[in-house]
């Protein structure tokens, strides 16, 4: 069955630092996610993309965040100069379809710590 | 503001008994919505989704309904199995744009 992947599935940083979350979506869906969701809290959106470009973005979405799709089949989040409260886990989402066709397909998300 | 609210304590029951969670939302007017079941440092994985103009589906095991007067929807899972332990989340489209604004999640523990 197709899944979402990402990786890395842990990854440590110190404050400061940038972090690349790559993710290979299911690969005839149309649209991309990412979403967080910080240790005993909701999962949170971040962004949507589609047709190379971000279609949607939240509020928690700043000049720190960044999506690309490079090639065919990644999509990745980077995150410039991490801060401590940008620990938590991150899950890539896609889906075949736009508004109202149906579910997203989650990965099994990458876990970022800031120290 | 826009708020989602599940119940907001775990749930524990016997095996083969039927849980029922809750999902109540206030100032949103979803075309849809859906339901997620959690693991716990996994993915949510979706299980099903309900319209506006949907009062009932169902999925094997799985119920939910969906009352856009009162503004809430229930999930049920009958006969009960501990493989069902889980978390269980739900989920609003606000603005029928994929931007899913998730519920906190009901823990479900299935007793054996």
């Amino acid at each position: 069955e197709p899944e979402v992947t990402q990786t890395p599935s842990h990854q440590v940083t110190q404050m400061g630092q940038e972090v690349i979350l790559r993710c290979v979506p299911i690969s005839n869906h149309l649209y991309f996610y990412w979403y967080r969701q910080i240790l005993g809290q909701k999962v949170e959106f971040l962004v949507s993309f589609y047709n190379n470009e971000i279609s949607e973005k939240s509020e928690i979405f700043d000049d720190q965040f960044s999506v690309e799709r490079p090639d065919g089949s990644n999509f990745t989040l980077k995150i410039r100069s991490t801060k401590l409260e940008d620990s938590a886990m991150y899950f890539c989402a896609s889906s075949p379809g736009g508004r109202s066709t149906g579910e997203l397909f989650f990965g099994e998300g990458s876990r970022l710590t800031v120290l | 503001s826009q708020k989602i609210e599940q119940n907001s304590e775990a749930l524990n029951i016997q095996e083969g008994k039927t849980a029922t969670l809750t999902c109540n939302y206030t100032n949103y007017s979803p075309a849809y919505l859906q339901w997620y079941r959690q693991d716990p440092g996994r993915g949510p994985v979706f299980l099903l989704l309900i319209r506006e103009n949907e009062k009932e589906k169902r999925k094997e095991r799985l119920k939910v309904t969906f009352d856009t007067t009162l503004k809430q929807s229930l999930f049920h899972i009958t006969a009960s199995q501990p493989a069902d332990s889980a978390t269980y989340l739900c989920a609003l489209d606000p603005s029928d744009d994929y931007k899913l604004s998730f519920g906190a999640g009901t823990t479900v523990t299935v007793r054996a």
